[in-house]
Order: structure tokens, then C-alpha cells, then sequence
């Protein structure tokens, strides 16, 4: 089974700062994709980034970007110009081709004024 | 288009009752997902269905839990004879099950047991 992995339970930034939120997961597979979601105190699930394995490119979606090492299993989402409404939990999760979604533990992100 | 609908929201039960959590997916998709997250804790992976199968139910846990996508109408998650420890709040999330796509979120059923 795959695992995902984030060793940061707790981070926090200055607002307008920018910030690095850790994941690394195992997998024997070659094909896949992840992906970072957002829970606001709402509670609501909301998709921040995706990254396809097969593409070296790292994904960016506005002020949110990510790092994709591929051979270190790593899939790091940094913030840029953080805001207050980017408080939120952050999950990281990996998706195998047999269409299954596995999450992190999440990291709680928040943003100091 | 509506999104992954969830109900109800709040849920009261008391130990040894039944509780029926109801999950409508987005339209056009035939993936669920069922998630249950503790407080302080992450998303923990219930059971995944398509419309009449179960595909992979590693994490429901043996008893008392059940869960069914029927033909018509939403996924039905059933915890029967609820203990405290069932307190959590359930996410339900629905896919196209096409590789490039992601799970849609409904925004949780929040079970307390008392």
C-alpha cells in the first residue's frame, strides 16, 4: 500500500511571506498523480495543486507552487505572498492507478497579520 | 452543477444507535470515497465504490460498519450500535475515475455520540 507522509504538523508565516509545506510518500509504482488540498476551518476540501509523475515540469497555480522530486518520493507546496485566508490545514495526497486516493496526516498552516 | 452533496451535516446519535450518512456525488461520476478524520488527525480511507461495487474496503473496520452505492441514489455510509469512539466527522469525495482527475469533497457529516 502506499504512504504518504507529512512531517510537519504545525507551521506558521508571516503574512506576504513565504513558506514550504513537506510531503514524501512511497510507492512502487510509475504512474501517478498528486495533489494538495486545503481545509479551511469550513472544513471544506478544497484542491489547491495537482503534478502528473510523468511530467518533469513542476505545477504552479497562481502563488501556489510545488516541487516534485520524483526519485525522492517528495512533493513539497510552497506559498508565495501568503494571506490570511491561506490558514487553513494542508493535506497531501497520491492517487495509484487503481483510481485510489491516499492522504497525509496534514500540516495546519497559519498566517500571522 | 452541483457538487458532492453530503447529509446531514450535524449528527446526533446515541450509543447503540444506528447512524445513515448519505452522500451524493457530483454528477457524472461513479467514484465514492469514504474518509473519516479525528480530531488533530488527517483523512483516514474508509471504503472506495462505483455504482453497485465495492472496490476496496481495507479501512472500515470489520463490524458494525457498512456502506453501499446503489444503482440509484446516494452512497449510503451506516455505522450500526455507535460507541463514542465513532465521533468523528465523515467526508464523503466522488471522481470521474479518469487518471487525471481529482476527488470532489462534500463538506462532511460531523457524528457525535453521546
Amino acid at each position: 500500500a502506499q504512504t504518504v507522509t507529512q512531517s510537519q504538523p504545525e507551521m506558521s508565516v508571516q503574512e506576504a511571506e513565504t513558506v514550504t509545506l513537506s510531503c514524501t510518500y512511497d510507492t512502487s509504482e510509475n504512474n501517478y498523480y498528486l495533489f494538495w488540498y486545503k481545509q479551511p476551518p469550513s472544513r471544506q476540501m478544497i484542491l489547491v495543486i495537482r503534478q502528473e509523475a510523468y511530467k518533469q515540469q513542476n505545477a504552479t497555480e497562481n502563488r501556489f507552487s510545488v516541487n516534485f522530486q520524483k526519485a525522492a518520493k517528495s512533493f513539497s507546496l510552497k506559498i508565495s505572498d501568503s494571506q490570511l485566508g491561506d490558514t487553513a490545514m494542508y493535506f497531501c495526497a497520491f492517487r495509484n492507478t487503481g483510481n485510489q486516493f491516499y492522504f497525509g496526516t496534514g500540516t495546519s498552516l497559519t498566517v500571522i497579520p | 452543477n452541483a457538487g458532492v452533496m453530503q447529509n446531514p451535516r450535524h449528527l446526533v446519535r446515541r450509543r447503540g444507535q444506528e447512524a445513515r450518512l448519505r452522500c451524493s456525488p457530483m454528477k457524472g461520476h461513479s467514484h465514492v470515497y469514504w474518509y473519516r478524520q479525528l480530531p488533530e488527525e488527517g483523512l483516514k480511507f474508509m471504503v472506495y465504490l462505483q455504482k453497485e461495487n465495492i472496490i476496496d474496503e481495507s479501512g472500515m473496520p470489520k463490524e458494525r460498519f457498512s456502506a453501499e452505492f446503489p444503482k440509484e441514489g446516494p452512497s449510503i455510509l451506516r455505522i450500526q450500535q455507535v460507541v463514542r469512539g465513532d465521533s468523528a466527522a465523515y467526508f464523503c469525495a466522488s471522481s470521474l475515475g479518469l487518471q487525471n482527475t481529482e476527488a470532489f469533497f462534500g463538506q462532511g457529516t460531523r457524528l457525535t455520540v453521546v
